[in-house]
């Protein structure tokens, strides 16, 4: 879906380095998500932001920071990552539970992220 | 939490033929989205199916929520249709949904 844009689309970072990745929707939504994806995996859930406010965390590690500006808007902070950390990073969003009845979630193309 | 498995985990089609993928989910679930994953990684909404059956070009799909399973019909299979599909559940929590993904069944259509 391109509907929802993420940047950038590749990152290589050091294990001391600070970046964000970002992502932006156009469609209205006030549900927005990170999955991450290892390779040969599916995604899992991360966060959830509805209503731009944090409503899930699935107990991810701290290095991993995000922040929903306004409704259009998912960042996600990283800083100390380790390797392990290297994977797909896939943004979604959906109209939050409730509006309009059941919506899917749309996802961005990810980030593909490099940890060395 | 909710378990999705789906089968089978691989399959090799030459083009032209047919094929069904399925999904079978632990619980009672609010939505069920089909997803193709291409090989550059870009996940592709295939079709949003929490009940009843839907039909899009070469593609359906067919959802039994009472019975907890969905099912992919793919015909007529071409070589862009390689890839990972998967399925994937949701559940409300409050406001939001929490989409759980299945294993995924990993597709190569050969000439």
């Amino acid at each position: 879906d391109t509907e929802v844009t993420q940047t950038p689309k590749h990152l290589v970072m050091g294990m001391t380095n600070k970046k964000s990745l970002k992502c932006e929707q156009h469609m209205g939504h006030r549900a927005m998500y990170w999955y991450k994806q290892k390779a040969k995996k599916p995604p899992e859930l991360m966060f959830v932001y509805s209503y731009e406010k944090l409503s899930i965390n699935e107990s991810v590690p701290s290095r991993f920071s995000p922040e929903c500006p306004n409704s259009s808007l998912l960042n996600l902070h990283l800083h100390a990552l380790q390797p392990e950390d290297s994977a797909l990073y896939l943004c979604a969003s959906s109209q939050p539970t409730g509006v309009r009845g059941n919506q899917p979630q749309h996802f961005g193309d990810g980030t593909r992220l490099s940890i060395l | 939490g909710i378990q999705v498995e789906q089968s089978p985990p691989d399959l090799i089609l030459q083009e032209g033929a047919n094929s069904t993928l399925r999904c079978n989910f632990s619980d009672s679930v609010n939505n069920l989205q089909w997803f193709h994953q291409n090989p550059w990684g870009q996940l592709i909404n295939l079709f949003y199916i929490p009940s009843g059956t839907k039909q899009n070009g070469r593609l359906s799909a067919t959802t039994v929520a009472t019975e907890r399973y969905s099912l992919l019909y793919i015909s007529s299979s071409q070589t862009t249709d390689s890839g990972v599909y998967f399925c994937a559940v949701g559940r409300y929590t409050g406001t939001a949904s929490k989409l759980t993904f299945g294993t995924g069944t990993r597709l190569q259509v050969t000439l």
